[in-house]
C-alpha cells in the first residue's frame, strides 16, 4: 500500500498570498513529482526530484518552486497566488525512474 | 500537443459485461504504458503496465493490449463490477528519456448493476 499524504487537501485563498503544499512519503523513494491537473485535462509533470538537493522543471511551466532538504519531503510552493493557478495538484513517488508512480490524494487549490 | 489520448470521455457497462478502455499515442519511442484508475478525492492508483517487448499483460480481470504498429492500447476488464466505476488514465513514457510519463485525459467508466 502508497503511503504518500498530501496537505492541505482543500484550499481557498486570496491573491497575493503566499502558499505551500506539504507532500511526504513513507516509502524511502528516491523520485518524487508534481503534477498539475484540470478537470477534464491530462496531468501536466511541473517539477521533480531525483533524490535529496535534486530538483528540476518539467515540461509545463509552472510559477511554482520546489525543494527536497529531505528524502520524505517534497513541498511546492507558490510565493503569490493568482486565479490562473487554480487547479488540482498531485504529489508522486516512485522506487525507481521508469517505475510505476505511487500518487498522494492531492491538493485541490482555489486562489481567488 | 498531446502525445497520448484518450477519445472517449466516459463509458458505460453493465455489470458481468467486459469493458474496453483505449488509448492512442504518437510518439513512437515510448515502450512502457501504465493505466492508473482514479476514484474521486483520491489520487490516482497503479493498476497495471505492460512494456513494448510484450503485446499483452494480464492481472485477474485486467488485461492490456499494445499494438505497436497502431500506437495503440486498451485495457480490458473483465467482468466488469460496480467497483470499477472510476475514472482510468493511461500513461507513456521512453524509459531511456527520463522518467517523465505523459498521461491522456482520462475516460470515466460506469458500472450499472
Amino acid at each position: 500500500e502508497a503511503d504518500i499524504y498530501q496537505t492541505p487537501r482543500y484550499l481557498v485563498i486570496g491573491t497575493g498570498k503566499k502558499i505551500t503544499l506539504e507532500c511526504s512519503q513513507t516509502m524511502g523513494h528516491d523520485k518524487m513529482y508534481w503534477y498539475q491537473q484540470d478537470p477534464g485535462m491530462e496531468l501536466h509533470l511541473i517539477h521533480y526530484s531525483y533524490g535529496v538537493n535534486s530538483t528540476e522543471k518539467g515540461d509545463l511551466s509552472s510559477e511554482s518552486t520546489v525543494s527536497r532538504i529531505r528524502t520524505e519531503h517534497f513541498p511546492l510552493t507558490l510565493e503569490s497566488a493568482r486565479p490562473s493557478h487554480t487547479s488540482q495538484y498531485l504529489c508522486a513517488s516512485s522506487v525507481l525512474q521508469g517505475a510505476a508512480q505511487y500518487f498522494g490524494p492531492g491538493t485541490r487549490l482555489t486562489v481567488l | 500537443d498531446q502525445q497520448v489520448k484518450q477519445n472517449s470521455p466516459s463509458l458505460s457497462v453493465q455489470e458481468g459485461r467486459i469493458s474496453i478502455l483505449n488509448c492512442d499515442y504518437t510518439n513512437s519511442m515510448f515502450d512502457y504504458f501504465l493505466w492508473y484508475k482514479k476514484y474521486p478525492a483520491e489520487g490516482p492508483t497503479f493498476l497495471i503496465s505492460i512494456s513494448s517487448i510484450k503485446d499483452k499483460n494480464e492481472d485477474g480481470r485486467f488485461t492490456v493490449f499494445l499494438n505497436k504498429s497502431a500506437k495503440h492500447l486498451s485495457l480490458h476488464i473483465v467482468p466488469s463490477q460496480p467497483g470499477d466505476s472510476a475514472v482510468y488514465f493511461c500513461a507513456a513514457s521512453e524509459m531511456g528519456a527520463g522518467n517523465q510519463f505523459y498521461f491522456g485525459t482520462g475516460t470515466s467508466l460506469t458500472v450499472i448493476p
